[in-house]
């Protein structure tokens, strides 16, 4: 079964536009470690954040902003007024205790295009 | 991650070549692994080591092996390339340490099997 799950393929939007992109996760551990990574074009991963499961609060750097659900066990991902750098692929991870966290599981990833 | 460093960086090579995929990395982590990304597939595991005795196999490490040669080097072998073996492979690393609790990435490298 799919640990992290990525349900939007693809998402495209105008510049300006706000964007939010999905990710719900699974897991039975009550400890355990999200996280974001962004991929230009380019092909590099970039972190953009981790998330502690204790944490509950929402966390905003920028345009970017992160909303932790851990009733819905959701980690979604909004851009704010979208610019054309911000097109993308997009990952989410989570790592668990079972593992000692040492195995990170990643979703299928959605790419953002973003307009002019 | 300036850190860790991949080589090469692009390869083109033919069917039934044996290749190899070098990994280095100046973190001082222990944990180190190799991705594979394949379109809408996003990145899935091929091994993964926690030091230079411990290599584990991930989710799909048939077709592959690895060494783990030091704490900073972690290689990728091919031992006959198959075109379905065409990817995006990424080396990473991770520690326990808090703040490095996350894969730490490499640049990737472009592998094309004809």
């Amino acid at each position: 079964a799919q640990k992290v799950t990525q349900a939007q393929t693809e998402i495209s939007v105008v510049e300006k536009e706000d964007v939010t992109l999905d990710c719900v996760y699974e897991t039975r551990d009550t400890t355990y470690y999200l996280f974001w990574y962004k991929q230009p074009p380019s092909g590099e991963l970039v972190f953009l954040i981790r998330r502690n499961s204790f944490d509950e609060q929402n966390e905003i750097s920028g345009r970017y902003s992160w909303n932790f659900q851990k009733s819905t066990s959701s980690f979604n991902f909004t851009i704010t007024a979208s610019q054309v750098v911000d097109s993308a692929v997009y990952f989410c991870a989570l790592s668990e205790p079972r593992d000692n966290f040492n195995k990170f599981y990643f979703g299928s990833g959605t790419k953002l295009n973003v307009k002019p | 991650d300036a850190d860790v460093t991949q080589t090469p960086r692009n390869r083109i090579t033919k069917t039934g070549k044996r290749i190899m995929l070098e990994c280095s990395q100046t973190k001082g982590h222990d944990r180190m692994y190799w991705y594979r990304q394949d379109p809408g597939l996003g990145l899935r595991l091929i091994y993964y080591s926690f030091d230079v005795k411990d290599i584990n196999k991930g989710e799909i490490s048939d077709g592959y092996s690895v060494s783990r040669q030091a704490q900073a080097k972690f290689s990728l072998s091919l031992e006959s390339a198959i075109p379905n073996q065409t990817a995006l492979y990424f080396c990473a690393t991770s520690d326990l340490k808090a703040g490095e609790r996350r894969p730490f990435f490499g640049p990737g490298t472009r592998l094309t099997v004809l």
